[in-house]
């Protein structure tokens, strides 16, 4: 999972497992969060957003939940293929549509 | 499928010279952002613009770094002087509304300062 810090939190995973990626957001009054997938060389990738008025939410192959009382997010990411190597980031926004990122997982399939 | 497009894609210049990134936001999108990316860390906001008008550059170093949208459609950010610590990736997102809605990526401008 995240946490704060200079060293990018690794998580590695079997093709065809199921990836859970963990983020503990800052802010108490973030109402909307978004997950990014961000390749080498490449700009973060829009996956999928969660509404503070939801706790779960799900789209093709990944579903995000939100727990507000711990301030927690998790991306899970069903039977994982080796396109998902990456590095995922969680962002929240709670002013003026400013998002906030967080460090970072990476995220590597073994074959 | 509309992108949000960023040039030049690397850029390699001298210390004490000045730079410039070029961003042109996916249309309609009235809210463009500039993230500065430090590799291994995630992008950090320099400046938010709504339209023209600048909403947030609390985190832009403003004694180097500008920031322009004068007709509120493409934007320009320069540094001047670089300064080797301005080595990173420079992203520019843009978002259709400000309340609540996705912010798209560019695929950033990776700055090497030497």
């Amino acid at each position: 999972g995240e946490s704060v810090g200079l060293h990018l939190p690794t998580l590695s995973v079997q093709e065809g497992d199921n990836s859970i990626i963990n983020c503990a957001y800052s802010n108490s009054a973030s109402d909307y969060f978004i997950w990014y997938k961000q390749e080498s060389g490449k700009g973060p990738q829009f996956i999928i957003d969660i509404r503070s008025n939801m706790d779960k939410r799900q789209g093709q192959r990944v579903t995000v939940l939100l727990n507000k009382t711990v301030k927690h997010l998790s991306l899970q990411i069903a039977a994982t293929q080796p396109g998902d190597s990456a590095v995922y980031f969680c962002a929240e926004n709670f002013t003026g549509n400013q998002f906030y990122f967080g460090t970072g997982t990476s995220l590597t399939v073994i074959p | 499928e509309a992108e949000v497009a960023q040039s030049p894609r690397y850029k390699i210049t001298e210390k004490s010279q000045a730079v410039a990134f070029w961003c042109d936001p996916i249309s309609g999108h009235a809210t463009l952002y500039w993230y500065r990316q430090i590799l291994g860390q995630g992008p950090e906001l320099l400046v938010q613009f709504q339209d023209e008008s600048v909403v947030d550059d609390s985190q832009l170093p403003k004694d180097r770094f500008s920031a322009e949208r004068l007709k509120g459609v493409d934007s320009t950010l320069k540094i001047q002087p670089a300064e080797l610590g301005d080595s990173a990736m420079y992203l520019c997102a843009s978002s259709l509304r400000t309340a609540n809605t996705e912010a798209f990526f560019g695929q950033g401008t990776r700055l090497t300062v030497v």
